[in-house]
């Protein structure tokens, strides 16, 4: 297994801010992910953070507004930029290995844009 | 079409009955996993049982089972002597070998276990 942390667990910000939210893994993973869960609804992926590259984003989802970095293997950033109520959500960290089905989740953070 | 649906949006069930929360899946690849994650208040996705579309037998884990119904594309998840803290949100699950890492979620099921 993976142990995840996330940080900030949660925050309330002011819109038109940006806040960045750090996951941090015990152990080098292949794949890192990171997840939306607006309120009541189910998830949906933002992006695969690629380590040395740029993320690949889903549809409906664009670099300027979730600018993503992955400097090494067990550490990635999301940024959500120029915040909206919109924004208000779930986000979640997730990891894979390679030749492995499993696929762990952080905590989550917890974001209210007012 | 929906990859993954749930269509309990909320189940009730007393303590220490078992309950089934029900999952079909939609899919062409021969190759996929099925998985259900458990998600208290608390938010945080917690990883309950995984069914291999080649395993031959339903996976089983503790209080946890699922019922793999190949033919009928449908995965339920059985957990059985239901407790208090098995109140929380149910989530079904499915990675395709051929979209690579793409997960594709169920809308959840609220389960509520009554004393």
């Amino acid at each position: 297994s993976a142990v995840i942390s996330q940080k900030p667990s949660r925050d309330i910000c002011q819109r038109g801010t940006s806040l960045t939210i750090q996951c941090q893994v015990d152990s080098q993973v292949t794949m890192m992910f990171w997840y939306r869960q607006q309120p009541g609804q189910s998830l949906t992926l933002i992006a695969t953070a690629n380590q040395g590259s740029e993320a690949t984003y889903e549809s409906g989802f664009v670099i300027d507004k979730f600018p993503i970095s992955r400097p090494n293997l067990t550490f990635s950033t999301l940024t959500v930029s120029n915040m909206s109520p919109e924004d208000s959500s779930i986000y979640l960290c997730s990891v894979a290995r390679t030749n492995s089905y499993e696929q762990y989740f952080g905590p989550g953070t917890r974001l209210t844009v007012t | 079409a929906q990859k993954i649906t749930q269509t309990q949006p909320g189940m009730f069930v007393q303590e220490k009955e078992a309950v089934t929360l029900d999952c079909t899946y939609d899919t062409s690849d021969p190759s996929y996993g099925l998985f259900w994650y458990k998600q208290p208040s608390s938010g945080e996705m917690i990883f309950l049982i995984y069914q291999g579309s080649y395993d031959q037998q339903n996976a089983t884990e503790g209080r946890y089972s699922l019922n793999f119904q190949k033919a009928r594309k449908s995965a339920n998840l059985v957990i059985s002597a239901s407790q208090l803290g098995d109140s929380a949100m149910y989530f079904c699950a499915m990675r395709e070998e051929g979209t690579g890492n793409q997960f594709y979620f169920g809308t959840g099921t609220s389960l509520t276990v009554i004393p």
